[in-house]
C-alpha cells in the first residue's frame, strides 16, 4: 500500500530534550516536506527536501533541522524544544513531474512542556 | 510573497443543500489547483484537482476555476453531515514544486 508514515504518533516532551520525528514514504517521490499545523494559521511549511541530501528552508524553519540521506526518509529534529513547537506536524510526498499533488502522513502531535 | 486566502468559515449548511467554498490567490502564474479535506486531527486528504478554467466534476464534488478573476471554488452538492470538514485549497505555480496552502474552511452540515 502507497502510504507515508510518521513516528511517533504522539509524544509529550520537556523543554530542551532533543527528539526526532521520522517520516517514510514508498511510493519513490523525490519530494518531501514537514508542515506544522496550528489553530488558526493553517498549515506552514517547516523544511521541504527534492532529492537525496538536497533540502531547503520553508516559511518557519526556526528550531527545526532536517536531513535527507536516504530518498524514503525525512527525518525531523527538534534539538532544543520549546513549548512554541507544540503543534500537530505533517509530512508530505510527491513526485517532482509539476502537477503531482502531495501525499500526507497521519500526523505527531507534539506537547513540550 | 504568494498568499491564498479562504473564508475561515465556520459555513454551515443544511443537509441536502449545496455547499460553495471559494478561494483566491494571489500569483497570477498559478497553475495547479487543489481541494484537500481535512477531518479534525486528521492528515489532509486530497478530493480535487484542476489545472484548466471551468468547472470539473467528480460524483458530488464540482471544482470551478477562474484563472482571470484568480479564484477556484469547490461545490458539494446533497451536502451529507459526513462531509462536516475543514476544506484546504492549495495552489501550485508553473515551475514550482511547492504549493501554497490557504488556511482551510471550516464547514457544517447540520441534519
Amino acid at each position: 500500500e502507497a502510504q507515508v508514515t510518521q513516528n511517533p504518533r504522539y509524544l509529550i516532551t520537556v523543554t530542551g530534550k532533543k527528539l526526532t520525528v521520522t517520516c517514510s514514504q514508498n511510493m519513490n517521490h523525490e519530494y518531501m516536506s514537514w508542515y506544522r499545523q496550528d489553530p488558526g494559521l493553517g498549515l506552514r511549511q517547516i523544511y521541504y527536501s527534492m532529492n537525496v541530501e538536497v533540502t531547503d528552508k520553508g516559511d518557519v524553519p526556526e528550531g527545526y533541522k532536517v536531513s535527507r540521506k536516504e530518498k524514503r526518509n525525512f527525518p525531523l529534529i527538534l534539538e532544543s524544544p520549546s513549548p512554541n513547537q507544540t503543534s500537530l506536524y505533517f509530512c508530505a510526498s510527491s513526485l517532482i513531474t509539476g502537477v503531482e499533488t502531495q501525499y500526507f502522513g497521519p500526523g505527531t502531535r507534539l506537547l513540550v512542556l | 510573497q504568494k498568499e491564498v486566502e479562504q473564508n475561515s468559515g465556520p459555513l454551515s449548511v443544511p443537509e441536502g443543500a449545496i455547499a460553495s467554498l471559494n478561494c483566491t490567490y494571489s500569483d497570477r502564474g498559478s497553475q495547479s489547483f487543489f481541494w484537500y479535506r481535512q477531518y479534525s486531527g486528521k492528515s489532509p486528504e486530497l478530493i480535487m484537482s484542476i489545472y484548466s478554467n471551468g468547472d470539473k466534476e467528480d460524483g458530488r464534488f464540482t471544482a470551478q476555476l477562474n484563472k482571470a478573476s484568480q479564484y477556484v471554488s469547490l461545490l458539494i452538492r446533497d451536502s451529507q453531515p459526513s462531509d462536516s470538514a475543514t476544506y484546504l485549497c492549495a495552489v501550485k505555480s508553473g515551475g514550482s514544486y511547492i504549493p501554497t496552502f490557504g488556511r482551510g474552511t471550516s464547514l457544517i452540515v447540520h441534519p
